[in-house]
């Protein structure tokens, strides 16, 4: 399996700010991922980061909200924009090594505080 | 689009005893059935996984059964640890690569 990092670990953050997400895989990946997990609860995709492409976003997400960048095929990053309370959550990148049905493995996970 | 539904929400079981968790979904174009194992404050890691041309899978204590016809599938977990206790999460995906995740399962083995 591949070896994934995210950053910040955690972080807390203002009402009104935004805050980008990274994650960093150690090798080539096809597709790459993005979850919001809040507390107690399961995992909600966001959306679908594609390489030299627009994220594909899932209901209830826009890109305004949460713009995702993917360079290149082992790092992506996330923001949260314009960030309130209810923003508050874990964030979770995950990737899969090919496009087909694959199995997919999750990064440590971001754990965003908003005051 | 699919629609995943897990059973229990929690499950308390006896150290050694045996634990199962069903998830059931909607979409008869998944073929492929992961379970992830969520311990406190850790990210998900997948334990088992099965495709659809497949009707069960073991991995020493843990097995995943599935039933295509039924649109079921699930996880069983045999002489039971301390360290089983965690959250459990089974997931069903199509062709597309989209995770379409159940509502997890809180398990405690009671030593």
């Amino acid at each position: 399996s591949a070896v994934i990092s995210q950053k910040p670990s955690r972080d807390i953050c203002q009402r009104g700010t935004s805050l980008t997400i990274q994650c960093q895989v150690d090798s080539q990946v096809t597709m790459m991922f993005w979850y919001r997990q809040q507390p107690g609860q399961s995992l909600t995709l966001i959306a679908t980061a594609n390489q030299g492409s627009e994220a594909t976003y899932e209901s209830g997400f826009v890109i305004d909200k949460f713009p995702i960048s993917r360079p290149n095929l082992t790092f992506s990053t996330l923001t949260v924009s314009n960030m309130s309370p209810e923003d508050s959550s874990i964030y979770l990148c995950s990737v899969a090594r090919t496009g087909l049905t694959d199995t997919q493995y999750f990064g440590p996970g971001t754990r965003l505080t908003v005051l | 689009g699919e629609n995943v539904e897990q059973h229990p929400s929690t499950l308390s079981v006896q150290e050694g005893d045996s634990a199962v968790i069903k998830c059931t979904y909607s979409d008869s174009a998944s073929n492929y059935f992961p379970w992830y194992k969520q311990e406190l404050g850790k990210r998900p890691q997948l334990i088992i996984d099965i495709r659809s041309n497949v009707g069960e899978k073991k991995d020493q204590r843990i097995a995943v059964t599935l039933n295509k016809t039924a649109k079921h599938f699930s996880l069983h977990i045999t002489e039971t640890q301390p360290e089983d206790s965690a959250v459990y999460f089974c997931a069903a995906a199509d062709t597309g690569n989209q995770f379409y995740f159940g509502t997890g399962t809180s398990l405690t083995v009671i030593p």
